[in-house]
C-alpha cells in the first residue's frame, strides 16, 4: 500500500541554521508533492508545490527538492527563526483531478533562540 | 476573499448523539475534501465531494458517517450515534478546479463524552 514517511523524531534547530526535513514515499508515483505547515490547534497552511518534472523550487527562505528516483523530497528552511517552529506535513497528489492527496504524519520542528 | 470556514469550532456530544460539521469552501471553489486528524497523527482522507456529487468516499467508515455538498449551502459531514473513538479534529479543505492546492479550514474539534 502507499506509504509516506517523514522524520519520525522532532527536529530541534538553533536559530539561524538551516532546517532540513525529509519526506520518503513508497508504492506511489505522484504527479506532484506539496508541503504544508500546521500550528497547534489550526488547519494546515499550504507552502509549496513541486511537480514530478521539477527538481527544485524556492520561495523566500524555503527550498524544496523532489527526487522521483529516490522517491524523496527534502524541505529546507534557511536562516531559521523561532517563528518557524511548527509541524510540517508533506502530501502527495496524483494525476487525476479526482485523486485524493495523501498526507504524511508530519515532522515537528522547534527552533531555539 | 474569505478563506474556508468551518463551524462549529468545538463540538461536544454524548455517546449515541449525532454530530453535524459544516464547511463553507472558499468562494469559487467547487471541490471539497474532509479529513480526520487524531492527536500526534497525520491527516487521514475521508471523502471528496463536488457540488451534489460524492467523488471518492474511500476513507469514510461505511456506517454512521455520511457527507454531502448540496447545490446551495455548505458541505456537511454527519456522524450518527457517535462513539468515543470519533473524538478528533475534522478538517475541511477546498480547491479550485484549475489548481491542485487545497486550502484548509480551521477545523472542528469533536469531543465525545
Amino acid at each position: 500500500s502507499q506509504k509516506i514517511e517523514q522524520n519520525s523524531e522532532a527536529l530541534n534547530i538553533q536559530e539561524g541554521k538551516t532546517a532540513t526535513l525529509t519526506c520518503n514515499y513508497t508504492n506511489y508515483s505522484p504527479a506532484y508533492l506539496q508541503w504544508y505547515r500546521q500550528d497547534p490547534g489550526r488547519g494546515p497552511v499550504f507552502l509549496l508545490l513541486i511537480r514530478e518534472n521539477e527538481k527544485e523550487k524556492r520561495k523566500e527562505r524555503l527550498k524544496v527538492t523532489f527526487d522521483t528516483t529516490l522517491k524523496q523530497s527534502l524541505f529546507h528552511i534557511t536562516a531559521s527563526q523561532p517563528a518557524d517552529s511548527a509541524t510540517y506535513l508533506c502530501a502527495l497528489g496524483g494525476y487525476s483531478s479526482a485523486s485524493k492527496i495523501i498526507f504524511g504524519s508530519g515532522t515537528r520542528l522547534s527552533i531555539r533562540p | 476573499n474569505a478563506g474556508v470556514m468551518q463551524n462549529p469550532r468545538h463540538l461536544v456530544r454524548r455517546r449515541g448523539q449525532e454530530a453535524r460539521l459544516r464547511c463553507s469552501p472558499m468562494k469559487g471553489h467547487s471541490h471539497v475534501y474532509w479529513y480526520r486528524q487524531l492527536p500526534e497523527e497525520g491527516l487521514k482522507f475521508m471523502v471528496y465531494l463536488q457540488k451534489e456529487n460524492i467523488i471518492d468516499e474511500s476513507g469514510m467508515p461505511k456506517e454512521r458517517f455520511s457527507a454531502e455538498f448540496p447545490k446551495e449551502g455548505p458541505s456537511i459531514l454527519r456522524i450518527q450515534q457517535v462513539v468515543r473513538g470519533d473524538s478528533a479534529a475534522y478538517f475541511c479543505a477546498s480547491a479550485n478546479t484549475d489548481t491542485d492546492t487545497q486550502y484548509f479550514g480551521p477545523g472542528t474539534r469533536l469531543t465525545v463524552l
